[in-house]
C-alpha cells in the first residue's frame, strides 16, 4: 500500500549512541518532515524539506541531523542520543506546498518510531 | 508565541451527544489552512477536516463540522452523536500560505477527548 514508512517502530538506545531513523514514501510527494511527539507538546517540527536536496529546520532541531538526496527519502539522524530525546518521532509527507490544496493533497504520516533513550 | 492554542486539555462526552473541541489560532496571513488530526490510542495520525482561509463555507466531513469564525481566529471541532470509537486524542493544526510554499505544519497540544458509555 502506498503511503509513509518509519523504520524501527520501536528503539532503545543508550546515552550518547548515535542511529538513523527512516522515512519513505512512495506517493511522489515533495514535502516531508519530522516531529517528535512528548505528552502535553503536540507535535513538534523538527526538520524539513521541499525537495530534493533542500533542507530546513524546525521548531527543536538540536542534536538531529537530516538530509533529502532522493524524493521518496528522508532520513533522521540522532548524533548523539540524550535522555531528552525520548519521544516518539513521526515523518508525514504531502505533495501540494500549498494550503488552499490540502484539502485534496494533505499530510500523510508514518506509524511512527518510538525512540527511549537510556 | 504559540500559534495554536488548544485550551482543553481533556474532555468527556456521553455517546451520541455532541461535543466541541475548541482551537484558536494566530497568523497575520491572509492565505492560510487549518486542519483537524484525530491520534487513537494505536498512535497514528488520521486527517479529519480542513478548512481555507478563504473558504466561505464551514467545512464538514460527515460527522465532524468545523466552526470557523475568522474575525475571532477560531477553528472549533464539532463532533456530533459522539461514539465510544471518538475516543482520542485530536490536534489542531495550522499551516500558513506566506508566498513561499515552504512553510510547515504547526500542531497545537492537543485536547484528549474520553466518550462515556
Amino acid at each position: 500500500n502506498a503511503g509513509v514508512t518509519q523504520t524501527p517502530k520501536f528503539q532503545v538506545l543508550k546515552t550518547g549512541q548515535s542511529m538513523t531513523l527512516q522515512c519513505a514514501q512512495d506517493m511522489n510527494h515533495e514535502y516531508m518532515s519530522w516531529y517528535r511527539q512528548d505528552p502535553g507538546m503536540g507535535l513538534r517540527l523538527i526538520h524539513y524539506s521541499v525537495g530534493a536536496g533542500i533542507t530546513d529546520q524546525g521548531e527543536v532541531p538540536n542534536g538531529y541531523n537530516v538530509s533529502r538526496s532522493t524524493t521518496e527519502d528522508f532520513p533522521l539522524r540522532l548524533l548523539s542520543a540524550a535522555p531528552s530525546q525520548t519521544s516518539v518521532y513521526f515523518c508525514a509527507s504531502s505533495y501540494s506546498l500549498l494550503p488552499r490544496d490540502a484539502a485534496n493533497y494533505g499530510y500523510t504520516f508514518g506509524s511512527g518510531t518510538r525512540l527511549t533513550v537510556v | 508565541a504559540q500559534k495554536i492554542t488548544q485550551t482543553q486539555p481533556g474532555m468527556f462526552v456521553q455517546e451520541k451527544e455532541a461535543v466541541t473541541l475548541d482551537c484558536t489560532y494566530d497568523t497575520s496571513d491572509q492565505s492560510y489552512g487549518l486542519f483537524w488530526y484525530k491520534q487513537p490510542s494505536s498512535g497514528e495520525m488520521i486527517f479529519l477536516i480542513y478548512q481555507g482561509s478563504y473558504d466561505e463555507q464551514n467545512a464538514t466531513e460527515g460527522r465532524y463540522s468545523l466552526n470557523f469564525q475568522k474575525a475571532r481566529k477560531s477553528a472549533n471541532l464539532v463532533i456530533s452523536a459522539s461514539q465510544l470509537g471518538d475516543s482520542a486524542m485530536y490536534f489542531c493544526a495550522m499551516r500558513e500560505d506566506q508566498g513561499i510554499p515552504n512553510t510547515p505544519l504547526v500542531f497545537g497540544k492537543g485536547t484528549r477527548l474520553s466518550v462515556i458509555a
